[in-house]
């Protein structure tokens, strides 16, 4: 079982900013939340990650709460291409060995 | 800058025909990953090389199944004999450092889409 929940699917305006969220309440301090998307028919496309503190690069803005038990994606100015499904990855357990688990992730449609 | 190349992008055969999936991870990643893609089980890890050894091949459904990795630069999934609830999309990914290297993210191919008829 992924040990991120988050919502099946999401609309967002064009332009507007995207806010996907996840809940990863059984998170241990030295696990790190990363995201990925999957545009249709291609393969998962590595966004950010983050440990605790706020983390913003190119494409997103990663916003931890300071409990870590939960996170918000954001997507600044929305675009059609940014059309995808969004997985929120935590790594699983303290074991090297863990697997990375990719849940069933959001479904994000921009609206034009 | 290359990316993680797999080939064939498609591959349509007969049950019970040999299958076999290519990939050529990023130069310079130490890490190579093998994944299975369905509507019903999504996104499945099936076995992870580093440094050309296999680590962990507890995500391979069954004999049918085998991943070689001959150099840092090739590694291959094969099926045999192939079985229609093999039809998937198969995604290579490779990365830097270890197994799921906290701080080295995972860059995926664009997967091949097999069908087994």
């Amino acid at each position: 079982d992924a040990k991120t929940t988050q919502p099946t699917s999401m609309d967002c305006a064009e332009g507007r900013a995207a806010n996907l969220p996840c809940n990863h309440s059984t998170i241990s301090g030295n696990e790190y939340v990363y995201w990925y998307r999957q545009i249709h028919s291609q393969g998962p496309q590595y966004i950010i990650h983050g440990l605790k503190n706020n983390e913003t690069n190119e494409m997103a803005s990663l916003i931890i709460t300071e409990d870590r038990k939960s996170s918000t994606l954001i997507l600044p100015h929305a675009t059609l291409r940014d059309t995808a499904v969004y997985y929120c990855i935590v790594r699983v357990g303290e074991n090297r060995d863990d697997k990375i688990i990719f849940g069933k992730g959001t479904r994000l449609h921009i609206l034009p | 800058d290359a990316g993680v190349i797999q080939s064939p992008r498609h591959e349509v055969t007969e049950m019970g025909q040999e299958v076999t999936l290519r990939c050529k991870p990023i130069s310079g990643h130490n890490s190579l990953f093998w994944y299975r893609q369905t509507m019903m089980r999504g996104l499945e890890l099936l076995i992870y090389f580093n440094n050309n050894v296999p680590i962990d091949d507890s995500g391979m459904p069954e004999d049918r199944f085998s991943a070689k990795m001959p150099n840092a630069s090739f590694s291959t999934l094969k099926i045999q004999p192939s079985e229609p609830r093999d039809s998937a999309v198969y995604f290579c990914a490779s990365s830097l450092g270890g197994w799921f290297s906290v701080n080295q993210p995972q860059h995926f191919g664009d997967g091949t889409r097999l069908s087994i008829l």
